[in-house]
């Protein structure tokens, strides 16, 4: 596609239930990277990809959270149970990969609010 | 891991002053990228820097590296209201791209 692609849009879910976000980056792109942003705060770093494995996942806060990418391609992050601390916007991005390092590019985001 | 300081955390100015935020670490960066996010929106790239002492221009803005590649700054010379946002510097790795931690710009008439 022309962009990074997040669905959905918008998440409310109850405490406990659990959530699937999907990320489809921009086709070629080696390198996906999820983040966390909290109302008026920073990115906090959650998993990267390089192709379909995960060489870092140093940043996911908790056994709750996981994530998968198939086919190069699509990725989600999944949480189990979650809790009203996961309420934030989770965003993805994609770029050409490590071997030479270009930008980043981000998709909308999807704001997760836990009720 | 890298971590990457910016300051100010929040900046407010008037129409047409000037404006700088700075990204600093205690190690040696392999390069720096600026990104800038609108209110609501999502992070956009601005701009890579990977030589040390670089200097690079976009219109209004002016990314610098430090000589010792441990620093950076971006300069905007006469704010409008379009330039309102958070304005982030990363640093890239191998494996990760970590973001500093954001300058807000606020920019009133």
């Amino acid at each position: 596609g022309a962009g990074v692609s997040q669905s959905p849009s918008n998440k409310v879910t109850e405490k406990g239930k659990d959530v699937e976000l999907r990320c489809d980056p921009i086709s070629g792109h080696t390198a996906l990277y999820w983040y966390r942003q909290r109302l008026g705060q920073g990115l906090e770093f959650l998993i990267y990809f390089q192709g379909n494995s995960a060489p870092d996942k140093s940043g996911l806060p908790s056994d709750r959270f996981s994530a998968e990418r198939t086919g190069e391609s699509v990725s989600t992050l999944t949480i189990q149970r979650t809790q009203q601390e996961d309420s934030a916007v989770y965003l993805c991005a994609s770029s050409l990969g490590v071997s030479s390092f270009t930008e980043a590019f981000f998709g909308q985001g999807t704001r997760l609010t836990v009720v | 891991g890298q971590q990457v300081m910016q300051i100010p955390q929040y900046q407010h100015v008037q129409e047409g002053e000037d404006f700088t935020t700075y990204c600093n670490s205690s190690t040696t960066l392999s390069n720096i990228q600026w990104y800038k996010q609108r209110p609501g929106g999502h992070p956009v790239f601005l701009i890579q820097l990977v030589k040390s002492g670089e200097v690079k221009k976009q219109k209004r803005l002016t990314f610098q590296f430090g000589e010792a590649k441990k620093n950076s700054s971006l300069h905007i010379t006469a704010t409008q209201t379009t330039d309102v946002g958070t304005y982030f510097c990363a640093t890239g790795t191998a494996s990760k791209l970590t973001f500093g931690t954001g300058t807000r710009l606020q920019v009133t008439l």
